[in-house]
């Protein structure tokens, strides 16, 4: 299987602890992408890499919140200090960029519950 | 600023009729658009993407139009299934931005 994939699939926590989330990208892909999803609304841009740069943050990405992908392979997202608010589906994208436009795949997403 | 919006945000029919969901965003400077599906509590499942040089874009059942100029896609559903039940998400990704911007999604039900 060549498609995204994202682990844990699940994830529960109690507030003030932290989690890391992985994402694997579709191989040849030079740009990775992480989107958050709260409940009734479409994904939002978090931030994205290309290769190994992390070239944007949107505001959403607050301290707590780090990104890596190290060697442009796979890319964690950790959140330290866990708050309620937090409690989402998080989502990897993976795509290849060449000239202007791409499709972008996205991976079946992990889901934190914050206690 | 990109703002995109979806409507309906919910939608019933019964199985066999043919449906209209509608995408509107506000910079008509875009690469691609892009509709997805995402069943409860999954991820996105990309079914459409129509170039900003292309108007249409069909697959299967599903046709997608897009009208750059005025800002609209429209995602054409025909003869609907109880299996086409899910949330369907419009995005749009131009260069400025670098990023897929998102609609809230419109759900829809299709029942036997």
């Amino acid at each position: 299987d060549t498609g995204v994939s994202q682990d844990p699939r699940h994830k529960i926590t109690k507030r003030g602890q932290n989690v890391t989330f992985r994402c694997d990208p579709i191989s040849e892909h030079n740009r990775l992408y992480w989107y958050r999803q709260t409940l009734g609304q479409g994904p939002e841009f978090l931030t994205y890499f290309q290769n190994e740069a992390q070239l944007e943050k949107s505001r959403l990405l607050s301290d707590r919140f780090s990104a890596e992908r190290p060697k442009g392979s796979f890319s964690t997202l950790e959140i330290q200090r866990t708050e309620q608010g937090d409690s989402a589906m998080y989502l990897c994208a993976s795509s290849w960029r060449r000239g202007s436009g791409e499709t972008q795949y996205f991976g079946p997403g992990t889901r934190l519950l914050v206690l | 600023k990109q703002e995109v919006t979806q409507i309906p945000a919910a939608l019933s029919v019964p199985e066999g009729e043919n449906l209209v969901l509608n995408c509107s965003f506000t910079d008509s400077a875009i690469y691609n658009l892009q509709w997805f599906r995402q069943d409860p509590g999954k991820g996105l499942t990309s079914l459409l993407l129509i170039q900003s040089s292309q108007r249409e874009q069909t697959s299967g059942r599903l046709n997608a139009s897009l009208d750059k100029s005025s800002g609209r896609s429209t995602l054409y559903i025909a003869a609907s299934q109880p299996g086409d039940s899910a949330t369907y998400l419009c995005a749009v990704f131009s260069g400025g931005y670098n990023k897929l911007i998102f609609g809230a999604g419109t759900r829809l039900a299709v029942h036997p």
